[in-house]
């Protein structure tokens, strides 16, 4: 069972960048899943941020994708997340999650299997 | 930009049958998944391709996915399935999320 646990600063000041890391136990980032950032602003709904292949391929939610860099660390099996220029917008639990993508006999099919705790962060001065 | 809209909230009593709906341009083309939310803690998958059901997810939790419209269906509901529901698809290598349906269980 894969466990993932996001980290990193609560506060960020506007027109800042905000920095996280998941730090995965369990499974190797190297293996054949997405790994995805989704965030959700209190009180409201969840939004996918963005996510990385083990290939190095990334994906972006076009409304965020001039702001937004994941990458991937792995000798040490971490995934991370970048948000530039961000303001009180951007403050939201941040989840880390893995989102499987697989073959069936009609097309692809996928979902979000394994998710972190998740952390909050403020945008705030 | 594709969109998936669902109710904002139902209302169910224990025991009957409450169905939540999300609703997206030919929407049965492409698969649904749906995951629960209780406060404070991470969504859970509850049906991904429409209709299944990862293990440990009990039975009365079904899924069907039809023209424009998938439906979460919870049959003979429970106090602790009062929670956030929200159903998921992928357009475009974009992952699309519905806004969300909170049931409360009355």
């Amino acid at each position: 069972q894969v466990h993932l646990q996001e980290s990193g600063p609560g506060l960020v000041k506007p027109s800042g960048t905000l920095s996280l890391t998941c730090t995965v136990s369990g499974d190797s980032i190297n293996s054949a899943n997405w790994w995805s950032w989704v965030r959700q602003p209190p009180g409201k709904g969840l939004e996918w941020v963005g996510q990385i292949y083990h290939s190095g391929s990334t994906n972006y939610n076009p409304s965020l994708k001039t702001r937004v860099t994941v990458s991937a660390d792995k000798s040490r099996n971490q995934i991370s997340l970048k948000v530039t220029s961000v303001t009180a917008a951007d403050t939201a639990v941040y989840y880390c999650a893995t989102f499987h993508i697989y073959n069936t006999a009609w097309g692809k099919s996928y979902y979000f299997d394994s998710w972190g705790q998740g952390i909050l962060v403020s945008v705030s001065s | 930009s594709y969109e998936l809209t669902q109710p904002p909230s139902v209302s169910v009593s224990p025991g009957q049958t409450v169905r939540i709906t999300c609703s997206g341009d030919k929407l049965e083309d492409r698969p649904v998944c749906w995951y629960q939310q209780k406060p404070g803690q991470s969504p859970v998958l509850v049906i991904y391709e429409d209709t299944k059901r990862p293990s440990g997810i009990p039975e009365r939790f079904s899924g069907s996915n039809s023209g424009n419209t998938a439906t979460l269906t919870i049959s003979g509901t429970q106090p602790i399935d009062e929670a956030d529901f929200y159903c998921q698809a992928w357009d475009s290598s974009t992952i699309i999320f519905g806004g969300g349906t909170k049931v409360t269980v009355l």
